[in-house]
């Protein structure tokens, strides 16, 4: 299947500074990509839609300022959150789809490893 | 609004069988997956439904009947690595993002 890779894995930061998350995808390219967030013990919260070459889409209650995507070319996305604070403490997760493959046919979804943000 | 249920939590025993059940309420559809997520892990894909039916995958299952809004997963030969939680996803509209419900967490037990 597609690679969807995610650095850093782990990181810990203080609160009021930002944080860059990046996402690529390593072997196909992806026009889309889907910013997920995961509370501990709760499912996979869309964040956001992140389309290469323009605006984000991003879903109700998510706070573009805060949580700002960049999708400047075909394999590689990124979110940085902004002024971090500890209720953003959260596993942050990207996915796209290999829209090559015949994994497109279903829409399935390729994740990446997941990046957990700690915020002191 | 879109809603997906599933239970929160089962347990089993080594062996046997078990069932995980999701009901949805989607602004449209266009396929059913499942999910199998390891704590501190991403999802790593399980099954896709589009069509009703069963759709068999060595030990695990997947059944969708859309006319009732309802899939279940069914694991058999049960192990203790199957110990996970279990993501029910549904696209709604042709395109866009998964939407998941709030995951199963199965503890499998010796």
């Amino acid at each position: 299947g597609a690679v969807v890779s995610q650095h850093p894995s782990w990181v810990i930061c203080k609160s009021g500074t930002s944080v860059k998350i990046e996402c690529r995808s390593l072997d196909f390219q992806a026009t889309t990509m889907f910013w997920y967030r995961q509370f501990p013990k709760q499912s996979l919260m869309l964040m956001a839609t992140s389309n290469e070459g323009s605006k984000a889409t991003y879903e109700q209650g998510v706070e573009k300022d805060k949580f700002l995507i960049n999708h400047a070319s075909l394999t590689l996305s990124t979110l940085t959150v902004t002024s971090a604070h500890p209720e953003d403490s959260s596993f942050y997760i990207c996915s796209a789809r290999d829209l090559g493959a015949s994994s497109a046919n279903t829409g399935e979804l390729f994740f990446g490893e997941g990046s957990r943000l700690t915020v002191l | 609004g879109q809603n997906i249920d599933q239970p929160t939590e089962m347990t089993a025993t080594e062996g046997a069988i078990v069932q995980i059940n999701c009901t949805y309420q989607t602004s449209g559809f266009n396929g059913l997956f499942w999910y199998q997520q390891h704590a501190g892990e991403a999802p790593t894909f399980l099954s896709y439904n589009v069509l009703d039916g069963l759709e068999e995958k060595g030990r695990f299952s997947s059944f969708l009947s859309r006319s009732k809004g309802y899939s279940y997963l069914l694991l058999k030969e049960l192990q203790m690595k199957d110990s996970a939680s279990y993501l029910c996803a549904v696209i709604g509209q042709a395109g866009t993002a998964l939407i998941f419900g709030k995951g199963t967490t199965l503890s499998v037990s010796s």
